[in-house]
């Protein structure tokens, strides 16, 4: 079946530091790709997504491209803030389901 | 707009004992989806109910069930409750049940205990 592997957290940042958080997939067909975030008290949110191979995700600094030769769907952000400390959820959909990685939480020091 | 809600928040059962939890789209939404996160864990698809009908189904026993009603809201229903049941569960709605570039939206979660 699908599934989707995350690197393991926490990952512990300083303030403007950049930030990678590693995802790769599996899947027989082509799915579309999320990152959600959990920020501590509150829901599950969409951060960004794409649809398909070579797309890329961007919204509030964090990008993620769609590269289907090496199934990865890596979340970038070039200078992190505290407000960001929240866990990080890589997701693919196909159908009517969403398949998640086991999270990333992220810290970030200021 | 209210967004997706859920309740109970919080909620304690003992070993055997059934649970039931609730509920509500965000408007405008008319699919409801559930899934189980366990602590430290990425969230797992239970169910989709599109039309008051279960449309999709995770890899979850019989004692796992729901139900949707005309106005959209729906519950889920856990029998024969075990210690490994004790997780978030979360309600995510959509308008439609199969969009694939759709945002679902999910609601705070219920924090189900099982002793």
């Amino acid at each position: 079946g699908d599934s989707v592997t995350q690197m393991e957290g926490p990952v512990t940042l300083s303030e403007e530091a950049f930030l990678t958080i590693n995802c790769t997939y599996t899947a027989t067909g082509y799915p579309s790709l999320f990152w959600y975030v959990q920020y501590p008290g509150e829901g599950l949110q969409l951060l960004l997504k794409a649809t398909k191979a070579d797309d890329k995700g961007s919204n509030k600094g964090f990008e993620a491209t769609y590269r289907k030769e090496t199934t990865s769907f890596h979340l970038e952000k070039g200078s992190v803030q505290v407000s960001d400390s929240a866990v990080y959820f890589c997701a693919l959909r196909e159908g009517n389901m969403l398949t998640f990685g086991g999270g990333t939480r992220l810290m970030v020091k200021p | 707009d209210a967004g997706v809600t859920q309740s109970p928040t919080h909620l304690i059962k003992t070993r055997g004992q059934q649970v039931t939890l609730r509920c509500s789209p965000k408007s405008g939404h008319d699919t409801v989806s559930w899934y189980q996160q366990a602590l430290g864990q990425g969230p797992q698809f239970i169910f989709q109910y599109y039309e008051e009908e279960e449309r999709q189904r995770g890899n979850f026993p019989d004692r796992f069930s729901g139900h949707q009603f005309p106005n959209y809201s729906s519950e889920l229903n856990v029998n024969a409750l075990l210690l490994g049941d004790s997780a978030l569960y979360l309600c995510a709605s959509s308008l439609g049940p199969s969009v694939h570039t759709g945002e679902l939206f999910f609601g705070e979660g219920s924090r189900l205990t099982v002793l």
